[in-house]
């Protein structure tokens, strides 16, 4: 069974950092390009990054181009967002998925920016 | 970057209706390699978004046969065929074919 499990979430201030990660088991990790998407509080789904299956490859949207890095670690199964220069605006609940199809997601973490 | 536009963005439907969702792309999806990248999800409420149909109109796996799409360019449906209680929730579309992903704004349906 695929399962995509998502931690890291949490309050943070204004212009700090926050790491997440993403644990994926019940399918061959390395073979699939993986992406993050989020969710702001009652508000539609926005996609944030996506990686290749190497990670050589990486894309973001302009809104968190050079804030964000998307990276992975096929040894462990695992994919990560360091979240840089956070803004209020990044509050939201943040999905991993498998980006084929967008076929299988995460249960989400939710991240605060506030003061 | 592609614009989806979903219509309408609120759906009230009583149980056993058949309802429909359109999308449309601000361009064509169809891919230089033949393949649409357009598929629909479902989020019911408090929970992830799921895979109901992938490639336009192939239906994910264990996805009930009432779900159907339809569609090629820049025109797709998503017909529900006798709305049930657990169809509840938002839809949204979603396109791979022209980086980057690009989601609909989402259609909520609810019960009359």
């Amino acid at each position: 069974e695929v399962q995509l499990v998502e931690s890291g979430g949490g309050l943070v201030q204004p212009g700090r950092s926050l790491k997440l990660s993403c644990a994926a088991s019940g399918f061959t990790f390395s073979n699939y390009y993986m992406a993050w998407v989020r969710q702001a509080p009652k508000k539609g789904l926005e996609w944030v990054a996506t990686i290749s299956t190497s990670g050589s490859r990486t894309y973001y949207p302009d809104s968190v181009k050079g804030r964000f890095t998307i990276s992975r670690d096929n040894a462990k199964s695992s994919l990560y967002l360091q979240m840089n220069s956070l803004k209020s605006e990044d509050t939201a609940t943040y999905y991993c998925a498998r980006h084929e199809r967008f076929a299988y997601w995460g249960q989400g973490t939710l991240v605060t920016v506030s003061s | 970057d592609v614009v989806l536009t979903q219509t309408p963005p609120t759906l009230s439907a009583t149980i056993g209706q058949s309802v429909s969702i359109s999308c449309r792309s601000s361009q064509s999806l169809l891919h230089s390699n033949g393949n649409t990248y357009l598929h629909w999800l479902l989020q019911r409420p408090g929970q992830s978004p799921q895979l109901l149909i992938y490639l336009v109109s192939r239906l994910e796996s264990g996805v009930p046969n009432r779900f159907s799409g339809s569609g090629s360019g820049t025109d797709f449906t998503l017909k529900i065929s006798g709305v049930e209680a657990e169809d509840l929730g938002v839809y949204y579309c979603v396109q791979g074919t022209h980086a980057p992903d690009t989601f609909g704004a989402g259609t909520k349906l609810e019960l009359k």
